[in-house]
């Protein structure tokens, strides 16, 4: 079964500074990846998706992902952070096999004016 | 269009007794999902939905269980509540089926359960 690995529980920045959040995955076959962010009471909102092409993935807000096939990583960047940034940011993978989407345990960022 | 709609929003319930969730997929969609997120074991997936059928389930006792309706809205409902199924429930809707998708989830804002 894939499985996904965010590895920071908590990652703060300053306003202005360039801001990453770490994922890793396992997969079998070729990964469907994707960020999702939650802000406080609300459901995930769907950042972007890596799924062909492009190792660089750029969504919305601002927002990108790396996709590295050989460190199997698929990290999420901002080159300039917003306070209105901090919130809950997901990792997930979906299986194409089995169409199972997992998620990761979330990394909590803060964004510090 | 509009999106993902769960009901209730918030409720509360005692041990004991059991509850039912409601969601209502993007128009279109045939999948739904749904998810249980808590602050220490984050989102836990507790199963899918397709054209009626139950197509993937998690690792939840038997107290949990779902239905689809033939237009696609979906329920779960949670028997015999512990204090340990309050947590958020998310339901999400995707269209695996159609062309061109590539299987993001679109998530409603959720049902928080508090059991007492």
């Amino acid at each position: 079964a894939q499985s996904v690995a965010q590895p920071e529980d908590q990652v703060n920045v300053a306003e202005g500074n360039p801001l990453t959040v770490k994922c890793t995955y396992s997969v079998s076959g070729n990964p469907y990846l994707f960020w999702y962010v939650q802000y406080p009471n609300r459901g995930l909102q769907f950042l972007l998706k890596y799924i062909t092409g492009d190792n660089l993935v750029k969504g919305s807000y601002g927002f990108e992902a790396e996709f590295n096939k050989s460190q199997t990583s698929f990290h999420l960047k901002k080159p300039s952070a917003l306070v209105s940034d901090s919130a809950l940011y997901f990792c997930a993978v979906r299986d194409i096999r089995n169409n199972d989407m997992r998620f990761g345990a979330g990394t909590r960022l803060t964004v510090k004016p | 269009k509009a999106g993902v709609t769960q009901t209730p929003r918030y409720l509360i319930k005692t041990r004991g007794q059991q509850v039912t969730l409601s969601c209502s997929p993007i128009s279109g969609h045939r999948s739904v999902s749904w998810y249980q997120q808590t602050p220490g074991q984050g989102l836990q997936f507790l199963f899918e939905y397709f054209s009626e059928t139950q197509r993937n389930k998690g690792n939840f006792p038997g107290r949990f269980s779902g239905r689809q309706f033939s237009n696609s809205r979906s329920e779960m409902n949670v028997s015999t509540l512990e204090l340990g199924d309050s947590a958020l429930y998310l339901c999400a809707s995707s269209s695996p089926r159609l062309a061109g998708n590539t299987g993001e989830l679109f998530f409603g804002e959720g049902s928080r359960l508090t059991v007492l």
